[in-house]
């Protein structure tokens, strides 16, 4: 099942601007990681947040989770043309096992110059 | 040089064949996991393997086999029992931590058509 589900589906932006993606999901949850995939390529891992975790910052990112609303946001700023991909949460819902990420569908994100 | 490789990177199969996808890591990760990606989709989770000889079903094993005979391995069969199998698959692997806070690491994908 499709735990996260993202918003906006698709963004286009120009260079220079910010780009928020938000998503939210149903059951609690251990932690809530963030990927981005190229197109036809494999996923690459972005940021990880704990649930215990309310905002976490690497480079030009920023994730926040709002674990009583279900919900987390990533924001890129200072975006570039280098950005363009998908942009996938996942939530881990286990603890002391296997991490089975439930992934979201996904934001398309379009940056132009 | 680290990391998950996948092979082939394009797959052709006549429908009623069964095919097998190759995963391989050298990160010495004890979890290995296969997901399904369709046309504007995010991943569906098929089968995951915390330790060699031991596997577990996901989301979407109907129609999947597995196994794991080694530590660096983790190959999918797609049986023809699979009704619908043309898709995107990745590969991932992390390690195990009793936090179990870990990052996924993915394969480049194959990508399944049925003729």
């Amino acid at each position: 099942s499709q735990q996260g589900e993202e918003d906006p589906q698709a963004l286009s932006i120009q260079e220079g601007e910010n780009a928020t993606m938000n998503c939210s999901y149903k059951t609690s949850i251990n932690n809530l990681q963030w990927y981005r995939q190229n197109s036809g390529r494999g996923l690459v891992h972005l940021i990880l947040i704990r649930s215990n975790e309310r905002e976490k910052h690497s480079g030009r990112l920023r994730v926040t989770l709002d674990t009583s609303k279900k919900s987390s946001s990533l924001l890129i700023t200072a975006s570039r043309a280098a950005d363009t991909a998908s942009y996938f949460c996942a939530t881990d819902a286990e603890t002391g096992t296997a991490s089975k990420l439930t992934f979201g569908t996904g934001t398309r994100l379009q940056v132009t110059l | 040089d680290g990391g998950i490789t996948q092979s082939p990177k394009y797959l052709f199969r006549k429908e009623g064949q069964n095919v097998t996808l190759s995963c391989e890591q050298n990160l010495n990760h004890d979890a290995m996991y296969w997901y399904r990606q369709d046309p504007g989709q995010g991943l569906r989770l098929i089968y995951y393997s915390q330790i060699v000889n031991d596997f577990q079903k996901g989301d979407i094993a109907e129609g999947y086999s597995v196994s794991r005979e080694k530590k660096e391995s983790f190959p999918l069969t797609v049986t023809s029992a699979q009704k619908n199998p043309t898709a995107f698959y990745l590969c991932a692997s992390s390690t195990l931590t009793p936090l179990n806070n870990n990052e996924q690491f993915f394969g480049p994908g194959t990508r399944l058509t049925v003729l």
